[in-house]
């Protein structure tokens, strides 16, 4: 599988400012995810990142609070904006791998953000 | 849209024993059901996976069964080890849809 980096792997961050977060893929990959995890909590789809177009948002998530990059097929960017305590979630990039039948994801190592 | 439960949301069992955990999903169409564990402090790691033509899926200690009928189906470990604690997540998708993940299921393993 695809070998996924994130950066920053954690973080504390005052009320109010903006993070973004990074995922690099070591592979071209055609569809990248954005997943938020809070704590105790399942996995919540956040967007799809879409190259060279605007990201699709899933309910209850929109772009001027979660603005999405994706410059070219192994990279993008969250930005978490104007952060609140309860944005103190884990961050997960993930990855499809489409060279596998089923195309199944695979999760970077998570960014651990701490808002306070 | 699709709905996928799990059950129970915490299990403990004996080093040795085995352990199961159910998942039921809404959407007939639905046709992949990846199992993730995740240690604490770490990513959701794939641990097994079926697709909806086969009924069992084996891997050493760790098999899924899918019962399509009844819309459910379950992780079975055996043997348990002290290393198998952790939380589970079952998902299901459909052809061109997201994953849809199950709220998790936390195993404790007692020596």
């Amino acid at each position: 599988s695809a070998v996924i980096s994130q950066k920053p792997s954690r973080d504390i961050c005052q009320r109010g400012t903006s993070l973004t977060i990074q995922c690099q893929v070591d592979s071209q990959v055609t569809m990248m995810f954005w997943y938020r995890q809070q704590p105790g909590q399942s996995l919540t789809l956040i967007a799809t990142a879409n190259q060279g177009s605007e990201a699709t948002y899933e309910s209850g998530f929109v772009i001027d609070k979660f603005p999405i990059s994706r410059p070219n097929l192994t990279f993008s960017t969250l930005t978490v904006s104007n952060m609140s305590p309860e944005d103190s979630s884990i961050y997960l990039c993930s990855v499809e791998d489409d060279k596998q039948i089923g195309n199944t994801i695979y999760f970077g190592e998570g960014s651990w953000l701490t808002v306070v | 849209g699709e709905n996928v439960e799990q059950h129970p949301s915490t299990l403990s069992v004996q080093e040795g024993d085995s352990a199961v955990i159910k998942c039921t999903y809404s959407d007939s169409a639905s046709n992949y059901f990846p199992w993730y564990k995740q240690e604490l402090g770490k990513r959701p790691q794939l641990i097994i996976d079926i697709r909806s033509n086969v009924g069992e899926k084996k891997d050493q200690r760790i098999a899924v069964t899918l019962n399509k009928t009844a819309k459910h189906f379950s992780l079975h470990i055996t043997e348990t080890q002290p290393e198998d604690s952790a939380v589970y997540f079952c998902a299901a998708r459909g052809y061109g849809q997201n994953f849809v993940f199950g709220p998790g299921t936390r195993l404790s393993v007692l020596p």
